[in-house]
This record gives structure tokens, sequence and C-alpha cells, in this order.
């Protein structure tokens, strides 16, 4: 079945680092890769996708790359701030008798200290 | 739009109680899910819905019922609680397609005593 694997947490980071959340995936066929991001006391809320091989998501400065090769899906952003703080989810919507469903990754809780 | 929204925000039951948690949406998406939340475990499917009339088990959907009369609407009850039922719950809606965005639910939290 399907399956997502996120680096193990939590990631502590200073303000203005580099971040990188390591995803890596198992799945039949092609699917669609996620990132989510819950803020604190809220429900989740998507933060990019990519829905092919080699597709690039990005928004609010976090970018991931679909990378069938490697079955990975990285969240990386050049520079947190404070407000970036929250628990980021990697997904996955597979084809097939999946279609639709979400498979998570366990989450991965990120500090931004100023 | 309101979006997804879901009541109650908290609940705390007993051991063999019922209870329905209630979701709605008001976006006309034909996709409704429900997903639990615990520490380490990501977020795990319980039952989904693709249209009025149609559901189906998730991943973990025993102790969960669910029903879907309207397009608008996803319940969710829990018929005899447990305490390994204590998480948090949220329900998702979606446009159809296997790559559409799934809007989530600010969630409920459940405690089983």
């Amino acid at each position: 079945g399907n399956s997502v694997t996120q680096m193990e947490g939590p990631v502590t980071l200073s303000e203005e680092a580099f971040l990188t959340i390591n995803c890596t995936y198992t799945a039949t066929g092609y699917p669609s890769l996620f990132w989510y991001v819950q803020y604190p006391g809220e429900g989740l809320q998507l933060l990019l996708k990519a829905t092919k091989a080699d597709d690039k998501g990005s928004n609010k400065g976090f970018e991931a790359t679909y990378r069938k090769e490697t079955t990975s899906f990285h969240l990386e952003k050049g520079s947190v701030q404070v407000s970036d703080s929250a628990v980021y989810f990697c997904a996955l919507s597979g084809g097939g008798t999946s279609y639709g469903k979400l498979t998570f990754g366990q989450g991965t809780i990120l500090t931004v200290h100023p | 739009n309101a979006g997804v929204t879901q009541t109650p925000k908290f609940q705390v039951l007993k051991t063999g109680q019922s209870m329905t948690l209630q979701c709605a949406q008001d976006m006309n998406h034909e996709y409704m899910s429900w997903y639990r939340q615990d520490p380490g475990m990501g977020l795990r499917l319980i039952h989904y819905s693709v249209g009025a009339g149609i559901t189906d088990q998730g991943e973990v959907p025993n102790g969960y019922n669910v029903s879907r009369s309207t397009t608008e609407d996803f319940p969710l009850r829990l018929l005899s609680a447990a305490p390994s039922q204590t998480s948090v719950y949220f329900c998702a809606s979606k446009q159809t397609g296997g790559a559409e965005t799934q809007y989530f639910g600010p969630g409920t939290r459940l405690l089983v005593l």
C-alpha cells in the first residue's frame, strides 16, 4: 500500500536559517504529492503540491520538487521566520483504488526562535 | 464561504457513551472524509464519501459509523466510545479528482474517560 515517511522531529531553528524537511514515499502508479501545514490550534491547510514528476510546488517561500527517481518530495525554505513555527505534514494521493484518499506522514514539528 | 465547519470543538465522554461529530461544508464538494490525528502518527483516514448516499471505509473504521444524506453534511458517529478513541478528529472536503486540494475543518478534540 501507499506510505509516507518524514524525517524525525522536532526541528528547532533560528530565524533566517535554511530549512529542509525530508519526505519519501512508496506508492503504486503516479501519485500527487502535498505538503500541509498545521498552525497551533488550527486545522491543516495546503502549503503546496505537485502532480507529476519533476514538478516544483511553491508557496510563501517554501518549495518542494517531485522526484520520482528517488521517490522524494523534500520541503525547503531559504530563510525561516518565527511565524513558520508549525507542524508540517507530507502527504500523497494515489490513483486506482486509493483515489482521492490522502496518506500522511507522521508530521514534523518546526520551532523557529528569534 | 464558511468552508468546512465542525462541532463541537471539544467533548468529554465516558466509556460506552455515544455521540455524533458534526461536519458541514458550503463549497459544493462531492468528496468528504474523516481523519483522526494521534501524536506521532500523522492523520489516518476513518471513513470517506464520494457523494450523497455513498460511503466507504478508510484505514481505521472500527468503532465509527457515517452517513451522507446531503452533499453538505457528513456526520461521524461513535456508537460506544472507548478510551482508544481519544483523539483529534478532522473533517475534510474536496472537489472530485485525485490531485484536488482537500480543505480541512478546525477539528474536534475528543477525550474518552
